[in-house]
């Protein structure tokens, strides 16, 4: 069975920093490319970032370049999101889903919150 | 950067009756293989989104026949034949060809 779990959400003040942890099992993730994605509490979606399976593609939303980084786990089915400077615009829950790229997202996880709050 | 516009934001609807979701695209999906990656989007309260529609109008596995894409270029549409309880929560497009990747703002359909 195809699965993707986030962790590492959590309250955060601003300025702050998060790793977020998406792990993928039943598939092999560097077939595809994964994807962040956040929503925020008015419910819209915004990509955060992806990357390719193979690496070679890398690319960050113009709203979190240079804060956020994406990067994979010595365990090839494991990849991260690092938050670094954080804001109250970026309170949301995040969700990784997977994508054959060019194509869309098939799967997606249950999401982990990120609430960044004085 | 491609924009996504949905329509109408809020849908109540009827049961039984039809509903149509309207996605406009600030440029042209196509794609540099002849194909569009139209997604579409379905998210329960409660749960993450469940993928309905790829490239226009091919339903993933599981999904009722009852949903069904369509459109080119700029103008795509999601249709329900037949709208039934389990259908409530808000709808979303999105194109999977260009990174970054955009969202429509969705459309929340209730019962009326």
């Amino acid at each position: 069975e195809v699965q993707l779990v986030e962790s590492g959400g959590g309250l955060i003040q601003p300025g702050g920093s998060l790793r977020l942890s998406c792990v993928a099992t039943g598939f092999t993730s560097l077939d595809y490319a994964t994807h962040w994605v956040r929503q925020t509490p008015g419910k819209a979606l915004e990509w955060v970032g992806g990357i390719y399976g193979n690496d070679a593609k890398l690319d960050y939303a113009d709203s979190v370049k240079g804060r956020f980084t994406i990067s994979r786990g010595s365990a090839k089915n494991t990849l991260y999101l690092q938050m670094n400077s954080l804001r109250v615009e970026d309170t949301a829950l995040y969700f990784c889903g997977r994508d054959v790229s060019p194509g869309g997202l098939d799967e997606w996880g249950p999401g982990t919150l990120v609430t960044v709050s004085a | 950067d491609v924009v996504l516009t949905q329509s109408p934001l809020s849908l109540p609807v009827t049961l039984g009756q039809p509903a149509s979701i309207s996605c406009r695209s600030s440029q042209s999906l196509g794609y540099s293989d002849g194909n569009t990656y139209l997604n579409w989007f379905q998210q329960r309260p409660g749960h993450s989104p469940r993928r309905l529609i790829y490239k226009v109008s091919d339903r993933d596995s599981g999904v009722p026949d009852r949903f069904s894409g369509s459109g080119s270029g700029t103008d795509f549409t999601l249709k329900i034949s037949r709208v039934e309880a389990e259908d409530v929560g808000i709808y979303y497009c999105m194109d999977g060809g260009h990174w970054p990747y955009a969202f429509g703002q969705g459309t929340k359909v209730e019962i009326k």
